[in-house]
């Protein structure tokens, strides 16, 4: 079975600090894995995915995940924090060939001026 | 390019009445997903299709819940009666489904759906 866990339903940081979101999964398979930010009133929008390739992901406005195997983690960074980074994270694992998504509760990122 | 397409965007009505959520996908894309989100329990998928045939609808609430795709560009989602509980925000999701790689979903801005 596929699940995702989300360690911080809320995290906070100074505009200018470094961004970490926390993401522990876990499948019987070989998962894709990927991470959606939802800003208020909007749909989700997808930040990047890892599906069998590279371990470390680049994704838009300068996120960055990377797949550990042997500690089943998905964790979602970035060096330095904007206002505009404040919104929801959601974490995805979904099994290799699959459609079907299984979604983490969500991290609210505050970013404080 | 238009992304999912859903309306309306805010839907209040009483309850016992039908409510009809619209959505059209991103051209191409094969696979449809109906999302709801509360703030008691996440996101929950209710519904996915692919190439317009429902493949797992586990997450349908109960038989008030309807979702039908007619066409590769349309679907909806009925809700008749509707309830209190009802009340949350629905989202349409759709993706390529290339065969070999798990393509991510594209996702509407939601219809926020009030119940009184």
């Amino acid at each position: 079975a596929q699940s995702v866990t989300q360690l911080d339903s809320h995290v906070s940081v100074s505009e200018g600090t470094p961004v970490l979101l926390r993401c522990n999964y876990s499948s019987s398979y070989s998962p894709s894995l990927f991470w959606y930010v939802q800003h208020p009133n909007k749909g989700l929008q997808l930040l990047l995915k890892y599906t069998s390739a590279a371990t470390l992901v680049k994704g838009i406005n300068g996120f960055e995940a990377e797949f550990k195997k042997s500690e089943t983690s998905f964790h979602l960074t970035k060096p330095s924090a904007h206002m505009s980074d404040a919104a929801e994270y959601f974490c995805v694992v979904t099994k290799y060939n699959f459609n079907k998504f299984y979604f983490g509760s969500g991290t609210k990122l505050n970013v404080k001026p | 390019d238009a992304g999912v397409i859903q309306s309306p965007r805010h839907e209040v009505t009483e309850m016992g009445q039908e409510v009809t959520l619209r959505c059209k996908p991103i051209s191409g894309h094969n696979s449809l997903f109906w999302y709801r989100q509360t703030m008691m329990r996440g996101l929950e998928l209710l519904i996915y299709f692919n190439n317009n045939v429902p493949i797992d609808d586990s997450g349908m609430p109960e038989d008030r819940f309807s979702a039908k795709m007619p066409n590769a560009s349309f679907s909806t989602l009925k809700i008749q009666p509707s309830e209190p509980r009802d009340s949350a925000v629905y989202f349409c999701a759709s993706s390529p489904d290339r065969e070999g790689s798990n393509q991510p979903q594209h996702f509407g801005d939601g219809t926020r759906l009030s119940i009184l």
